[in-house]
Parts: C-alpha cells; sequence; structure tokens
C-alpha cells in the first residue's frame, strides 16, 4: 500500500471553517499529489509537491493551500471551506526511481462534508 | 485543453469478455495508466502503455495507438470481483495525471 495514511478519513464541517488534511507516508517518496474525486468529474489534481518545500498547483486548486515542511507529510488546508469543496480527497505517490512505471498510489480517501 | 473520454458504464457476464476504450488529446503525452476503483475505495494501478502496441498482465490487457490518442483495456474470464470502475489516466508530464471520468463495469452471474 506504499505506506500512505491520510487523516482524518471523516469529516463533516460547516462552510466558513478553515480545514486541514493530512498525508503521510512512511518510505521517504519524494513526489507527493492531492486530487479530488467527484462524481462526472473524476480525480482532479489540486496541488502537488517534488520535495520540501517545493509545491505546484494544478487543476482546481483555487481555495486551497498546501504545506510540505517534512518529506513524509503533505497537509492541503481549505482556508474557508464552500460547500463545492465537498468531495472525496485522496492523496498519492509516486515512487519515482524504485519504480518501473512511475505509477502513483493512493492513499485511503478523506471523505470531506461542508455543510 | 485535456480530453480523456471513456465511456461512462458497461455491463457485462462472468466469464466474458469487456473491452474499454480510452480516447484523449491533451497537451503533453508520456504514458498512459489503467486503474481500478472498487467502490469507497482508492484506485489501483492495472497496467501502464507508453508505447505502441498491447501489453498483457494475466486476465488484463492494455493497447496503446498513439498517433490515434486511444487506449483500451482488455479484461478476459470475467469474474464478479472485476465489478469496479476503470479509470483511464495520462501523464501529460512531470507525473502530472489527467484521468478521464472512469468507466463502471457491472458483471453479472
Amino acid at each position: 500500500d506504499a505506506g500512505i495514511t491520510q487523516s482524518p478519513r471523516h469529516k463533516v464541517t460547516e462552510t466558513g471553517t478553515p480545514v486541514t488534511l493530512r498525508c503521510h507516508q512512511t518510505e521517504n517518496h519524494r513526489y507527493m499529489y492531492w486530487y479530488r474525486q467527484d462524481p462526472g468529474h473524476g480525480l482532479r489534481l489540486i496541488h502537488y509537491s517534488y520535495g520540501v518545500k517545493d509545491t505546484d498547483k494544478g487543476e482546481v486548486s483555487d481555495g486551497y493551500s498546501v504545506s510540505r515542511s517534512k518529506t513524509e507529510d503533505f497537509l492541503l488546508t481549505l482556508e474557508s471551506a464552500t460547500s463545492s469543496q465537498t468531495s472525496v480527497y485522496f492523496c498519492a505517490i509516486t515512487p519515482g526511481r524504485t519504480s518501473s512505471y512511475n505509477e502513483q498510489f493512493f492513499g485511503p480517501g478523506t471523505r470531506l462534508t461542508v455543510l | 485543453g485535456q480530453n480523456i473520454d471513456q465511456p461512462t458504464e458497461m455491463t457485462a457476464t462472468e466469464g466474458a469478455i469487456v473491452q474499454i476504450n480510452c480516447t484523449y488529446q491533451t497537451s503533453g503525452f508520456n504514458g498512459l495508466f489503467w486503474y481500478q476503483q472498487h467502490a469507497g475505495e482508492a484506485p489501483t494501478f492495472l497496467s501502464y502503455n507508453v508505447l505502441d502496441g498491447l501489453e498483457e498482465k494475466g486476465r488484463f490487457s492494455s493497447f496503446l495507438s498513439r498517433s490515434k490518442g486511444y487506449s483500451y483495456l482488455l479484461l478476459k474470464e470475467l469474474q464478479m470481483k472485476d465489478s469496479a470502475s476503470y479509470l483511464c489516466a495520462v501523464n501529460t508530464g512531470f507525473q502530472k495525471l489527467v484521468f478521464g471520468t472512469g468507466t463502471r463495469l457491472l458483471v453479472s452471474p
């Protein structure tokens, strides 16, 4: 399972509140990603990171920020949650040189509901 | 722009063969992935194609034609556990994946 955990696994919050989702990996992988998955849209990239303090925006980054102060943790923050951010959030890693294909491995997901 | 098209839903019978098509138009291409996703779970890697042709892996095969922007996933000897969504994804460069919306496959007895 590439040693990826996400917390919390489920969260219900109210519009306007800040929310932080955590992705933690135990195998020192350099590349990490945050996606959201919604019916009719598939998986869409929010932000990604190529290393500590090296992050960049993906396709749907508005309303989200990220931080990576340690290799093992990639945090996704919704500064002021909106109902449109109700979704399932997946973290992913790419093993890089240890993989033949550079495929991405996904964490178990966080189901976020914004009321 | 990025566009990846897959059928929304397919049905098949246990023991049969099913082909799930994927067409893509992306700004870059560094390979195409297929993932399987069971309801409520994370996607899991199935196959990868970067060169034209067929890659076979047990009951699953994947084909790529870069000139046509086309791939398919072939599932043989279908089992009930193959009921899931199948996601086509293109690596557009620097390991950034663009996903299709997925094909939900229902296998019936």
